[in-house]
C-alpha cells in the first residue's frame, strides 16, 4: 500500500488560477518537504515542514502541514507558466531527516 | 540556496561495463548524502545512504555489490554501478542534507542508459 499520497495526480489550470495539490501520510510525520521537479531534472527544494499546524510561504506557494502531521497541502496562488512540473512531497518518517519517503507526484500543466 | 552538482548529467553505457556517478556538495558540508533512482513517470526510491567515513546503508531489494558507494570526503559521494545491464538505465538523483537545517538538497540528475 503506498504510504504517502498525492492528490490529484495531475492537474491543468488557467494562468492566474489558484491551486492545491494534496499530501496524505498514513502515518504521523517527523517532517514534510516539498520538492518541484521538471521532467528528467533534479528535485528543487521548496519547503519544508515540521511542527503540527506549521505554515510556510515562499512568493506565491504557501505549504501547510496540519495538527496530526499526517496532511500536507500546497497551495499556489495566481499559478503561472513558470510553476508547471512536478510537485513531490517528501516524508521525515524517522526524526532525522534522513530517509525520505516521496508520494507519487503531482503534474502541473499551466495553460496560458 | 545549498548547491550540489551531479557528474556526468547523461551517460550512454554498453552493457557489462560499470558507470561511475559523482555527487558534490558544492558550497555546505555534507555527512550524509542518499542516492535515489526514478524510472520513468514513478516517484525516486532511495536506493542507500552514504556516510563519510563509513560504509553505505543500503535499502532491501538494493544490492550493495552491484552499486557500490563511496563517502571519501565531506563534499563527495560516488555512485559506481557494476557490470551495467539494460534493466539498470534510470534516472539517478543524490541528495545531500545540510547538517545545520536538516534541509535536503538534490543533485540535478544523471541518466542513465544501458545498451
Amino acid at each position: 500500500s503506498q504510504e504517502l499520497e498525492q492528490s490529484p495526480q495531475s492537474l491543468i489550470v488557467q494562468e492566474g488560477k489558484n491551486l492545491t495539490i494534496n499530501c496524505t501520510s498514513s502515518k504521523t510525520l517527523y517532517g514534510l518537504y516539498w520538492y518541484k521537479q521538471k521532467y528528467g531534472e533534479g528535485l528543487i527544494f521548496l519547503m519544508m515542514l515540521q511542527k503540527g499546524g506549521e505554515e510556510k510561504s515562499h512568493e506565491k506557494i504557501t505549504a501547510k502541514l496540519d495538527e496530526k502531521k499526517q496532511q500536507s497541502s500546497l497551495h499556489i496562488t495566481a499559478s503561472q507558466p513558470s510553476h508547471a512540473g512536478i510537485y513531490l512531497c517528501g516524508a521525515d518518517r524517522t526524526g532525522t531527516a534522513s530517509k525520505l519517503t516521496f508520494g507519487t507526484g503531482t503534474r502541473l500543466q499551466v495553460t496560458l | 540556496g545549498a548547491v550540489v552538482s551531479q557528474h556526468p548529467s547523461r551517460v550512454i553505457c554498453k552493457s557489462g561495463t560499470s558507470v561511475k556517478i559523482e555527487c558534490r556538495s558544492l558550497d555546505f558540508q555534507a555527512t550524509t548524502m542518499f542516492w535515489y533512482r526514478q524510472f520513468p513517470k514513478q516517484s525516486l526510491m532511495l536506493m542507500a545512504t552514504s556516510n563519510e567515513g563509513s560504509k553505505a546503508t543500503y535499502e532491501q531489494g538494493v544490492e550493495k555489490d552491484k552499486f557500490l558507494i563511496n563517502h571519501a570526503s565531506l563534499t563527495l559521494s560516488t555512485l559506481t554501478v557494476t557490470s551495467a545491464h539494460p534493466e539498470d538505465s534510470s534516472f539517478y538523483i543524490c541528495s545531500a542534507r545540510e547538517i545545520q537545517n536538516n534541509e535536503q538538497f538534490f543533485g540535478p540528475g544523471t541518466r542513465l542508459t544501458v545498451l
